[in-house]
Parts: C-alpha cells; sequence; structure tokens
C-alpha cells in the first residue's frame, strides 16, 4: 500500500463553520506534512510533523490547527477561515524527516471553498 | 535559504517530439533532486529523483541528470504523449528540513 489517502476531496464551509480535514498512510511514514496550494502555484509548506510531534510550523494562522492522534493519521482543523484561505489542501508523508532521498508520498488532496 | 528555479511555460508540443524542462537549484550543501508531476485536479506523484552527483533517475521515458556544477535537474523526454500533459515541479530536499518547490512547469501536448 503505497497510499496517502485525504478526506473529503472537496468543502465548501462559511466563515464561521469548524471542520477538519482527514489523512492517513499505512506505510510506515513517521513523517507527514500538510501543504496549501493555490491555483497555479507550487505547494507552500504548512506544517511537519514527524515521529508524531510537530516539528515545523511554517507561520501559518492559528485558524489552521494540526494534529497528529497516532503515527497513520493526520489531521487539520480549521475554524473562521477566511475566502482567501480556499485552496487545495496536500497531505503528504516520507519515512522519516532528515534522511538523504527520502521522497515524499502525497495525497489527493482536498479541494477548499470558504464562503 | 534553498530555492528552485524552472521555465514557467507553458509548454505547448506535438505528440512525439522531445521534451525539455529546465530546472536550476540553489542550495547549501548536497541535497536531494526531485521532479513531481500533477495531473488536473489531482495530487502530485513522485517521478524520478536523484541523490548525488552524476546520478540520473529515470521513469516512464522521463530522464534527469544531477549536475553539481551547474546546479541543474533537467528534465528529459524523447517522444511526448497527449497522457503526458500535465504540470511539472522540480524540487529539492535538504537532508529533510523540507521540500522546497520550483513553481511548476504546465506541458500541453497536443495530437
Amino acid at each position: 500500500d503505497t497510499e496517502v489517502t485525504q478526506t473529503p476531496k472537496h468543502l465548501v464551509m462559511g466563515m464561521t463553520n469548524k471542520k477538519s480535514l482527514k489523512c492517513e498512510q499505512h506505510m510506515g511514514h513517521r513523517a507527514m506534512y500538510w501543504y496549501k496550494q493555490k491555483a497555479k502555484k507550487p505547494p507552500e509548506l504548512m506544517f511537519v510533523y514527524s515521529y508524531e510531534k510537530l516539528s515545523i510550523n511554517e507561520s501559518v494562522p492559528s485558524r489552521f490547527s494540526p494534529e497528529c492522534p497516532n503515527s497513520s493519521l493526520l489531521n487539520l482543523h480549521l475554524h473562521a477561515l477566511q475566502p482567501e484561505d480556499s485552496a487545495l489542501y496536500l497531505c503528504a508523508s516520507s519515512q522519516v524527516q532528515g534522511a538523504e532521498g527520502t521522497e515524499a508520498f502525497f495525497g489527493q488532496g482536498t479541494r477548499l471553498t470558504v464562503v | 535559504g534553498d530555492s528552485v528555479t524552472q521555465m514557467e511555460g507553458p509548454v505547448t508540443l506535438s505528440e512525439e517530439a522531445f521534451l525539455t524542462i529546465n530546472c536550476t537549484y540553489t542550495a547549501t550543501g548536497y541535497p536531494s533532486l526531485f521532479w513531481y508531476v500533477q495531473y488536473p485536479g489531482e495530487g502530485l506523484q513522485l517521478l524520478l529523483k536523484a541523490t548525488k552527483a552524476d546520478d540520473k533517475g529515470s521513469n516512464k521515458g522521463f530522464e534527469a541528470t544531477y549536475r553539481k556544477e551547474t546546479t541543474s535537474f533537467h528534465l528529459e523526454k524523447g517522444s511526448v504523449q497527449v497522457s503526458d500533459s500535465a504540470v511539472y515541479f522540480c524540487a529539492l530536499d535538504n537532508y529533510g528540513q523540507n521540500f522546497v518547490f520550483g513553481p511548476g512547469t504546465r506541458l500541453s501536448v497536443l495530437p
């Protein structure tokens, strides 16, 4: 199994809603990532978890709250988002963080629209 | 900081044409280099990678060689197909600090 599964595929939410994005992998990877991708742009790193601990937070607003409940799951909790937060949110995983040549495996993404 | 530069395109080719997408990088040390492909409406898929100088990554007819002297990792394919139409991202990983992506190159292949 070399898949990273993200749910939901599409999400429309109002600015006062609370929602969560979910990501799951069963490859035994110990590093997991959240990226944000705007149209026609490359992915931008948001958060990195290494061995279930947050290791990188790229100055992301607090309305985005990551959680890594175990080594296979990664959540992104959303609250009071703005329309400019509409984007494709990508989850990725890799064997470990910090090893030479370790590639990241990406999920299909959640397309989020904030109205 | 580390960075990746690539031709942004769009690149439009006829089927069976030769493809080159240029990629250069700036990084301290010896990063690993990657090409990822993103088909419409999908996530990123690893296309190929190279971890040290003069390594050649290859997959599905695509090739790229890690050139340390020119800090480049150009992507090539001898004969493109319509199904190769996608956005291609060059990326580096400097010992897992995080992946740094280039801006992406949109490729359209016409029948």
